[in-house]
């Protein structure tokens, strides 16, 4: 069973179309996580949420909009994709908001825009 | 704000030699710090964390990690390293606190281990 699980795997698309990437997790978790890693391999959050609310939101363009319809899905909406979108994006879960907690990273989605 | 350096981008090693990854933060108040491993293709994974007590961490597969907070270090090692050791390592650190819009974790650039045979 995946407990961190992301649709779809790869994902290659043209400039200024728009996508969206599932999320989903079965650990029961309350908080969930957007991560963006570069092609240096850098990883960087995007967004977390607490139950189903928005909690961190860190200077993404507004292209962006993640949405939870229920504290076991995260989706991340893409409008208008750039060049500079192309790169791995990985979800990740947690127990709750409490910083000890491990953090479960699903498989990544690697985004390519053309 | 917190910072991880991890000093080494890629380190070569051979198979079952020891090997040492570097890690320093930068924190005005004190952490919590991780090393997660991301195997090629794959989402990271813990390997282990250092939250308070004993300053030296052990984790899963063999690796170790010590505390050093007068150098504020938290360097990960492995007395003998296999092929299937063989990814990239990434240093992590958040404050200890609960909950917040302050709650995130601050990875490191990574270390690429390379294992030969």
């Amino acid at each position: 069973d995946t407990a961190v699980s992301q649709t779809p795997k790869y994902l290659v698309t043209q400039m200024g179309n728009d996508k969206s990437i599932k999320c989903e997790q079965n650990l029961g978790h309350d908080t969930m996580y957007w991560y963006k890693q570069d092609s240096k391999k850098f990883l960087k959050i995007m967004f977390s949420y607490n139950n189903k609310e928005l909690i961190i939101n860190e200077t993404v363009p507004n292209r962006f909009s993640p949405k939870s319809p229920d504290k076991a899905h995260l989706n991340l909406h893409i409008n208008s994709l750039e060049l500079g979108d192309s790169a791995v994006y990985f979800c990740a879960s947690s127990r709750d908001m409490d910083s000890y907690n491990e953090q479960f990273f699903g498989p990544g989605t690697r985004l390519t825009v053309l | 704000a917190q910072s991880v350096t991890q000093l080494d981008s890629q380190v070569p090693v051979f198979e079952e030699a020891p090997v040492e990854l570097r890690c320093n933060y930068s924190s005005s108040v004190s952490v919590y710090l991780f090393w997660y491993v991301q195997y090629p293709n794959q989402g990271l994974q813990l390997l282990l964390k250092y939250l308070s007590g004993s300053t030296l961490v052990k984790g899963i597969n063999g690796f170790e990690a010590e505390f050093n907070k007068s150098q504020t270090s938290f360097h990960l090692r492995k007395p003998s390293v296999h092929i299937s050791d063989t990814a990239e390592y990434f240093c992590a650190v958040s404050p200890p606190i609960s909950g917040g819009s302050n709650y995130k974790l601050t990875f490191g650039k990574g270390t690429l281990l390379t294992v030969n045979p």
